[in-house]
């Protein structure tokens, strides 16, 4: 089955900073990649997701990157804000399966 | 619309007691599934649902039950709660399955002494 692995597991950033999260994933085959933003005593929501046949999606301050040859994808947060402080969750799924599989979430610090 | 709501928000138990926590969704949505995340750890799926009257198990079944009689509602079911069980329970929805994004809830925290 697919395995997503998610690094760093823990972000410390300064105020104004830029912010890298990293996902590889096993099958070939995934061709749909979201990320979510959960906050404390919240429920993950989702941020930006991106599609196989696309290479880049930005909205803001906030982009994501996908490499398939590499099968890697990444979040990428510029001028990061104190209330981009959370938990960040990666996951990939392919058509036809109906479970799509999470990383392990990245605990992001911003400090002001 | 109020999107995916769980109740309770909180709720302590005791080793052996039974309860129902309860998932709806008012966006019609297919798919429903019901996860658990540990302190510090990542959502483990326990069951899902692609439909009324379809469930299937997922990583962590053991300990949980779960029935879709409609497609607004996905309850899940502890019967003999075991402090293992302490975790937060979220439960989710998609319109179409694996390819569509998830919207969670805001879980149910469960304390089991």
């Amino acid at each position: 089955g697919e395995n997503v692995e998610q690094h760093p597991s823990t972000l410390s950033v300064q105020e104004g900073d830029s912010a890298v999260i990293k996902c590889t994933y096993s099958d070939s085959a995934s061709n749909y990649f979201p990320w979510y933003k959960q906050e404390l005593g919240k429920g993950p929501q989702l941020i930006i997701d991106i599609r196989s046949n696309v290479g880049e999606k930005k909205d803001q301050r906030i982009a994501v990157t996908l490499n398939k040859t590499a099968k890697h994808f990444s979040l990428h947060i510029t001028e990061t804000q104190p209330e981009d402080s959370a938990v960040y969750f990666c996951a990939a799924s392919k058509g036809g399966s109906y479970i799509p599989t999470f990383g392990r979430g990245t605990s992001l610090i911003v400090h002001p | 619309n109020a999107g995916v709501t769980q109740t309770p928000k909180f709720r302590i138990l005791k080793i052996g007691q039974s309860m129902t926590l309860q998932c709806t969704q008012d966006m019609n949505h297919n798919y429903m599934y019901w996860y658990r995340q540990d302190p510090g750890m990542g959502l483990k799926l326990i069951y899902y649902s692609v439909g009324a009257g379809i469930t299937d198990k997922g990583e962590v079944p053991n300990g949980y039950n779960v029935s879709r009689s409609t497609t607004e509602d996905f309850p899940l079911r502890l019967e003999l709660a075991a402090p293992s069980q302490t975790s937060v329970y979220f439960c989710a929805s998609s319109p179409r399955g694996s390819n569509q994004p998830q919207h969670f809830g805001d879980g149910t925290r469960l304390s089991i002494l």
